[in-house]
């Protein structure tokens, strides 16, 4: 099983701030998936194969990486960004999920 | 527009089963693969198994295999995960999600059902 770490587990930005979310993953995937859960919601899909924003998401979203690792940037960070944000593979089975990256705004 | 819409919270007690449903609405069923996933607080996310609601092909994570079993009935759009044998590790919400077409991520979820395992 793909093992994915993201880091850091919490942070916090201020409007403004640039923040970079990263994903390492134990062996090798060809593309990585990121989402955005806020508190009570279900999962919502931002980045698709590794760099291809989502339909309805905003541009000051963006995903790179390639290999073992990762990475989801919000250039200019919004307070409705305030959320968790998982990473996820499926170059090999089974399917896996980060634990997850909790942003606050300060 | 597309809906997944699921089941309502379920209190059920140790040793049983249950099974949840997703409604599917706004885009042909067939067209898409959907997903059941797991979470809790402690495990996070997890991913359960994969099911084609053209075939009934089912694809699951080894973990849940024995735990989980999906169908599908075409003539409602609605897709079914019956889990079985229940402790109270097997408390936790439950997301239907579908498969993006061009991808192996997911674009629509359902609303999430809360499950008790409790006696």
């Amino acid at each position: 099983e793909i093992v994915l770490t993201q880091s850091p587990t919490t942070t916090a930005a201020s409007p403004g701030e640039k923040v970079t979310i990263t994903c390492l993953a134990s062996s090798s995937v060809s593309n990585m998936y990121w989402y955005q859960q806020k508190s009570g919601a279900s999962p919502k899909l931002l980045i698709y194969s590794t760099s291809s924003l989502a339909s309805g998401v905003p541009d000051r979203f963006s995903g790179s990486g390639s290999g073992t690792s990762y990475s989801l940037t919000i250039n200019t960070m919004e307070a409705e960004d305030a959320a968790t944000y998982y990473c996820q593979q499926w170059s090999s089975n089974p399917l896996t999920f980060g634990s997850g990256t909790k942003l606050e705004i300060k | 527009q597309v809906q997944l819409q699921q089941s309502g919270a379920e209190l059920v007690k140790p040793g049983t089963s249950v099974k949840l449903s997703c409604k599917a609405s706004g885009y042909t069923f067939t067209s898409n693969h959907m997903n059941w996933i797991k979470q809790t607080t402690g495990q996070g996310l997890e991913w359960i198994g994969i099911i084609n609601p053209g075939s009934g092909g089912t694809s699951y994570n080894v973990k849940f295999k024995g735990k989980a079993t999906l169908t599908v009935d075409k003539s409602s759009s609605t897709a079914f995960m019956q889990l079985s044998s229940l402790t109270p590790e097997d408390s936790a919400v439950y997301y239907c999600a579908r498969r993006i077409p061009f991808g192996v991520g997911f674009d629509y979820w359902g609303q999430g059902v809360m499950v008790t395992v409790s006696s």
